[in-house]
Parts: C-alpha cells; structure tokens; sequence
C-alpha cells in the first residue's frame, strides 16, 4: 500500500477563494482524521470519521469548514472562503478502528493564503 | 476525557547525551499509548506503542515503558545522536471503542547539538 495520500502538497490560494484538500487513506482502514498544524496552536484535531460517518467535528474553527467522506477510499476538507489565519499545514490520517494498530498519517499539506 | 501531556520544548541536548522526555495520560478506559516522531517538513509517524500496562516499546535506540500505577509513558534514549532531532508527540487510543479518536499532547522540539 502507498499509504495515505494527500493532494496537493502545497497550495498557496488568495483570500476569499475555496479550497479543497484531498486524501486517500490506507485501504482497509476504517477511521480517518483531519488534522491542522500550525507553530501557534500545535496539532489541532479538526474532524475524524468512522466508516465514513463524522464522529466528532468539534475541532472545525468555524462554518467556513466543511469535511466530507463519500466513501471509504477519498475524504476531502474545503475551506469556503478561505482566509490567511487558515495558512498551516493539514494532516490526514487513517487507521482501523477498535484494533491496536496506529495512526498512518499523509505527508500533509500545505496551505498558504495570501 | 481522555488527554495527554508532555513536557514543553524546546529541549536542547548535546550529542550522545541520555533523553527523557515526559508524557502522562488522562483515560477512562484501557488505552493504547503512542509516541510519534515528526521530522521537518514530514508528517507524524510512529516511533514506538505499548498496548497494555508494563509493556515497553522500542525502536531505533527509543524506550517507553506503560506505567499504568503512575500514568505515565516517558520517551528515553541512552545516546542521542544529531539525527534525532524532530518533534515527539505522544499519544493515546482506545481500541475497545468503536469510535474513539487519537489523542495527541502539544508535541516536544528536540534540537541536538554536535
């Protein structure tokens, strides 16, 4: 397996414009969480869902956010509109619920909005 | 709920020089627990677990022993080396849950000097 993939790995966009983030967790994993990094806040939890159902979204700023899963294989997490404060990098990561097994994180993406 | 807490960074050490890291965890169940190395401009990934109490996890020269009686999982390395200088979260789960998230403390900066 490649791992989970995200796209794209950089993106800068400027102020007001949407932005989607895309990821492809580990096949087979049942749990996927959105993660935002910044040098301020550390890692902040945004979303995570379990077999493609939002679990627990409270870490999701503000209605600007939006996270979706349609299916096992894709998640996406979109910024409408976007603002600077948003700039960091954004993690995905997977894993199999309910086994002791660990998180498998992307490389991340990072996001700049000017 | 369910937290972690790690010692705050930066921590500067020189070469071969013996590391401690600190992590303690707040949980209502069992938890798996987890310590995630990041390097720069990488994602998170594991560095070693311990799935129940006394077990010791180990990887590239790391030590992290579950102590359930003081809640507490510390990082250790006898030597470190240039090399090892990342950021180190520590995290915790719980595999009994159907849909339990990861949870990770603030991270710990790790500079090692030649």
């Amino acid at each position: 397996d490649a791992g989970v993939i995200q796209s794209p790995r950089h993106e800068v966009t400027e102020m007001g414009q949407e932005v989607t983030l895309r990821c492809k967790p580990i096949s087979g994993h049942n749990s996927l969480f959105w993660y935002r990094q910044t040098m301020m806040r550390g890692l902040e939890l945004l979303i995570y869902f379990n077999n493609n159902v939002p679990i627990d979204d409270s870490g999701m700023p503000e209605d600007r956010f939006s996270a979706k899963m349609p299916n096992a294989s894709f998640s996406t997490l979109k910024i409408q509109p976007s603002e600077p404060r948003d700039s960091a990098v954004y993690f995905c990561a997977s894993t199999l619920q309910g086994h002791y097994t660990e998180a498998f994180f992307g490389q991340g993406t990072r996001l700049t909005v000017v | 709920g369910d937290s972690v807490t790690q010692m705050e960074g930066p921590v500067t050490l020189s070469e071969e020089a013996f590391l401690t890291i600190n992590c303690t965890y707040t949980a209502t169940g069992y938890p798996s627990l987890f310590w995630y190395v990041q390097y720069p401009g990488e994602g998170l990934q594991l560095l070693l677990k311990a799935t129940k109490a006394d077990d010791k996890g180990s990887n590239k020269g790391f030590e992290a022993t579950y102590r359930k009686e003081t809640t507490s999982f510390h990082l250790e390395k006898g030597s470190v080396q240039v090399s090892d200088s990342a950021v180190y979260f520590c995290a915790l789960s719980d595999p009994g849950s159907s849909a339990s998230k990861i949870i990770f403390g603030s991270g710990t900066r790790l500079s090692i000097r030649p």
